[in-house]
């Protein structure tokens, strides 16, 4: 069973820009969710997503942004980015059955840069 | 979310057995205590879980103190591929839809020593 996929898996963009991020999850896994890892905060949760409806949210600006899809891949966008948004971006997904899910499968991540 | 507090940093030598503490002392009831772990220049991946008694599994064991305010997490015979973050992490046992979040605390850097 392939793993959680995400890509790209770098990106170097200039403060200002946009930049997407996509993830595929698990085959059949219904839930995805996004981490933002830095060396400062380390891992925070950004937001999660199931059945195409954002469940959950993180304390993060509204410049971050998501969304799912029918097949269950998901995206997330970045407006205007800041120099502060450079960080590894991960993506989990998991089975979301309606019972406390005890694995979470993590795709490796979107290393971002913003100069 | 209930708070977890771990060391900063442990180092264990090869082939040895490594114990890693988690403090969890406002864990309440209902939260499960789960174990994650972060290898270099990968996304974390689940290790163990447990509610009250004590957990094996292929990769580690889970001991639970009686009281539940504190875990230790096992791993029976440190490899040099064993070097990694580790996260102590609770969840609330009545989870259901749409509540996947895990709250990462700043964990334990594992160093092994070959």
């Amino acid at each position: 069973k392939a793993g959680v996929t995400q890509t790209p898996r770098y990106l170097i963009k200039t403060r200002g820009q946009q930049v997407t991020l996509s993830c595929s999850p698990i085959s059949g896994h219904r839930s995805v969710s996004w981490y933002q890892q830095t060396p400062g905060q380390g891992l925070q949760f950004l937001f999660e997503y199931f059945s195409e409806t954002q469940r959950n949210k993180g304390n993060f600006p509204g410049r971050f942004s998501g969304r799912q899809f029918s097949n269950s891949r998901s995206e997330m966008n970045v407006s205007t980015l800041e120099l502060g948004d450079s960080a590894l971006y991960l993506c989990a997904s998991s089975l979301a059955l309606g019972l406390v899910n005890h694995e979470q499968y993590f795709g490796p991540g979107t290393r971002l840069t913003v100069t | 979310d209930a708070k977890t507090t771990q060391p900063n940093s442990m180092e264990s030598n090869e082939e040895e057995p490594v114990h890693l503490p988690c403090n969890h002392s406002t864990i309440s009831g209902t939260d499960y205590i789960h174990w994650y772990r972060q290898l270099p220049s990968q996304g974390p991946e689940y290790v163990i879980h447990g509610l009250t008694s004590n957990v094996n599994n292929r990769m580690a064991s889970l001991a639970i103190a009686e009281d539940r305010k504190s875990s230790t997490l096992i791993l029976h015979r440190a490899t040099l591929r064993d070097a990694a973050v580790y996260y102590c992490i609770l969840r609330d046992i009545r989870t259901n839809f749409g509540n996947e979040k895990l709250t990462f605390g700043t964990g334990t850097r594992l160093t092994i020593i070959p």
